[in-house]
């Protein structure tokens, strides 16, 4: 069985610009979760979606939106993109919502670099 | 609110030691707790999960432990290897928020 895919793996933005990142999830699962991880902050908690709904969400500002699709792969828009933006951004599936006590797992990350 | 704390933040030991990372969290009320490792610039690697019902998960040389009343949990890791230098964060599953929080997490460091 294939494991949580991200794309793009890398990515360089300038100031201002928006971007895109997308995260599949295992076959079968239905809840992706969206993480952001910086070396000041560790990893925190963006939003979880489930069944093409957004089930819970991070203390993150309005410029970071996401969506899921019916085939349960989902993306994550950051607009206005600012320097403190850059961070691994870190996706995980599981087969139910987060609040039924299963396990998590986790894509290998997209790199973002905002210049 | 939910803090999870793991001491120390880095550990160095030579190899064939056995080691024990700690977590703890402030509210017992939670649905399990996950321990992960991660190799620089990559993704998280699911390691143990353990129910709140449960009191240990093994997995080859892995053990982890919880003990929600006190609000801890310990991963033994027996005859460390180099190729066991990672990160170890533990997560917990809040009952109250339905969120994962994060510990900051241990680097780990096995001394050939």
């Amino acid at each position: 069985k294939a494991g949580v895919t991200q794309t793009p793996r890398y990515l360089i933005k300038t100031r201002g610009q928006q971007v895109t990142l997308s995260c599949s999830p295992i076959s079968g699962h239905r809840s992706v979760s969206w993480y952001q991880q910086t070396p000041g902050q560790g990893l925190q908690f963006l939003f979880e979606y489930f069944s093409e709904t957004q089930r819970n969400k991070g203390n993150f500002p309005g410029r970071f939106s996401g969506r899921q699709f019916s085939n349960s792969r989902s993306e994550m828009n950051v607009s206005t993109l600012e320097l403190g933006d850059s961070a691994l951004y870190l996706c995980a599936s599981s087969f139910v919502r987060q609040g039924n006590n299963n396990e998590q797992f986790f894509g290998p990350g997209t790199r973002l670099t905002v210049l | 609110k939910q803090e999870v704390t793991q001491i120390p933040a880095a550990l160095s030991v030579p190899e064939g030691e056995n080691l024990v990372l700690n977590c703890s969290f402030t509210d017992s009320a939670i649905y399990n707790l996950q321990w992960f490792r991660q190799d620089p610039g990559k993704g998280l690697t699911s390691l143990l999960l353990i129910q709140s019902s449960q009191r240990e998960q093994t997995s080859g040389r892995l053990n982890a432990s919880l003990d929600k009343s006190s609000g801890r949990s310990t991963l033994y890791i027996a005859a460390s290897q180099p190729g066991d230098s990672a990160t170890y964060l533990c997560a917990v599953l809040n009952s109250s928020a339905s969120k994962i929080i994060f510990g900051s997490g241990t680097r780990l460091s096995i001394r050939p």
